[in-house]
C-alpha cells in the first residue's frame, strides 16, 4: 500500500474560523510533510516531522500549526487565515525518519484545496 | 545552489507522436532526480528517478528519462503521447547530502491533442 490519504478534499473557512486537515499514511514511514501549492506553481515545503518530532519549519506563520500524534497521522491546525492562504496543501511522507536519503522517493497525498474567504 | 530548470512551461503534442519534457540542473556532486506528475486537483504522483547507473530509466505509464551528465539534463520522454497524459510536470533534485528538502522545477504543462 503506497498511499497517502487527506481528508478533506475541499475546505471553505472563514478568517474568523479554526480548521484542521489530516494526512495518514500506512507504508510506516518515518518522515512526514506538509507542502503549500499555489496554482501552477511547485509544491513549497512548509513542515517536515521524522520520528513525530518537528524537524523542519520554513518560517511558516503560526496561523498554521501542525501536529504529528503518532507515526501514521498529521495534522496541519488551521487558525486565523488570511484570502493568500487559500491553496492546495499537499501531505507527503517518505520512508526515512531521521533524514530524506537522496535516492528515497516521496509519496503525496490528493491534497485538500482549501479556500480562505 | 542546488537549482532545477525547466524551460518550457507548456509543451503540445498531438496524439501518437512522441513527446519530450525538458529539465537541466544545477547539483554539487552526483545528482538525485526525479520526475513527478501531477493531475488537475490532484497530488503529486511519482514517475521514475535516476540514483545511478544506466542513463535511461524507466518509470510509470510508459515514461522514460535520460540522464545527460556532459549536459546536465534529465529529459522526460515517451515514445506514443496519449491524450491522458495531458497534465502538470515537475522535475525535481535531490541534494547529495541529504537533508530533507526536495527542490522541484517550476512545471511544465503538457497538452496532448487528440
Amino acid at each position: 500500500d503506497t498511499e497517502v490519504t487527506q481528508t478533506p478534499k475541499h475546505l471553505v473557512m472563514g478568517m474568523t474560523n479554526k480548521k484542521s486537515l489530516k494526512c495518514e499514511q500506512h507504508m510506516g514511514h518515518r518522515a512526514m510533510y506538509w507542502y503549500k501549492q499555489k496554482a501552477k506553481k511547485p509544491p513549497e515545503l512548509m513542515f517536515v516531522y521524522s520520528y513525530e518530532k518537528l524537524s523542519i519549519n520554513e518560517s511558516v506563520p503560526s496561523r498554521f500549526s501542525p501536529e504529528c500524534p503518532n507515526s501514521s497521522l498529521l495534522n496541519l491546525h488551521l487558525h486565523a487565515l488570511q484570502p493568500e492562504d487559500s491553496a492546495l496543501y499537499l501531505c507527503a511522507s517518505s520512508q526515512s525518519g531521521l533524514q530524506l536519503s537522496p535516492q528515497e522517493t516521496q509519496y503525496f497525498g490528493p491534497g485538500t484545496r482549501l479556500l480562505v474567504l | 545552489a542546488q537549482s532545477v530548470a525547466q524551460p518550457e512551461d507548456q509543451v503540445n503534442v498531438a496524439e501518437g507522436n512522441p513527446l519530450t519534457v525538458k529539465c537541466t540542473y544545477s547539483v554539487s556532486g552526483n545528482p538525485y532526480l526525479f520526475w513527478y506528475v501531477q493531475y488537475p486537483n490532484r497530488g503529486l504522483q511519482f514517475l521514475l528517478k535516476y540514483i545511478t547507473g544506466d542513463n535511461l530509466v524507466k518509470g510509470s505509464y510508459g515514461f522514460e528519462a535520460e540522464f545527460n551528465k556532459s549536459q546536465t539534463s534529465f529529459h522526460l520522454k515517451k515514445p506514443s503521447a496519449l491524450v491522458s497524459d495531458s497534465a502538470l510536470y515537475f522535475c525535481a533534485v535531490r541534494p547529495y547530502t541529504g537533508g530533507f528538502k526536495t527542490i522541484f522545477g517550476a512545471g511544465t504543462r503538457l497538452f496532448v491533442k487528440a
